[in-house]
């Protein structure tokens, strides 16, 4: 099975700051990799598909980028509601795979 | 509005059973593949397993392969999860997930508020 590595597993940072989430998969996903956003208590967020593809409803500052093994999640300025865990997850291969999650909190 | 609500969560001995089931509404739920993904207390997501919209494809987590039966009855809108032979490491919060699909995949764009499956003596 793919397994996905997100970096780093916590990152400290204040609102109005960047974040920068990375994704590294075992092998080859193509662009066929999602990520989510997780509050606590709450169900998960689908936030981009296919890479770089913001889900319906979902901010501008959130953007992604990548291909093959490498991906990146930017939040271009943080809100105090984007504090929350992040995951990564491939559909490339069965059975789909979802990193360890980032952890978004506030320095 | 779309909306998945599970229900049939609860505290079960090690070697027991439990039904999971995640009503739909809002959507044709007829037209869409549906997963079940769980997250152990303080754990990531896992995904458990999958069916395609008229049940011509299943697919299980090696964890749980055996063990858990997925079904549907697209009739009623519900999606279940017969889950046999408990174990602790099954206790988890149990998520239903619909999937859309684009140009090559499938992604969960909508998701239940989730059943809390407790496997304790």
């Amino acid at each position: 099975e793919i397994v996905l590595t997100q970096s780093p597993a916590t990152l400290s940072l204040s609102p109005g700051e960047r974040a920068t989430l990375s994704c590294r998969a075992s092998q080859s996903v193509s662009t066929y990799l999602a990520w989510y956003q997780q509050k606590p208590g709450q169900a998960p967020r689908l936030l981009i598909y296919d890479a770089s593809n913001r889900a319906t409803g979902i901010p501008a500052r959130f953007s992604g980028s990548g291909s093959g093994t490498d991906f990146t999640l930017t939040i271009s300025s943080l809100e105090p509601e984007d504090f929350a865990v992040y995951y990564c997850q491939q559909r490339s291969n069965w059975p789909q795979t979802f990193g360890q999650g980032t952890k978004v909190e506030i320095k | 509005e779309v909306q998945l609500v599970e229900s049939g969560g609860g505290l079960v001995q090690p070697g027991g059973s439990l039904r999971l089931s995640c009503a739909a509404s809002g959507f044709s739920f007829s037209s869409y593949s549906m997963n079940w993904v769980r997250q152990a207390p303080g754990k990531g997501l896992e995904w458990v397993s999958y069916i395609t919209s008229s049940s011509s494809t299943i697919s299980y987590a090696d964890s749980v392969k055996g063990r858990f039966t997925i079904s549907r009855d697209n009739a009623k809108n519900s999606l279940y999860l017969q889950m046999n032979s408990l174990r602790a490491e099954d206790t988890a919060v149990y998520y239903c997930a619909r999937d859309f699909y684009t140009l090559g995949s499938y992604y969960s764009d909508y998701w239940g508020q989730g059943t809390l499956v407790t496997v304790s003596s």
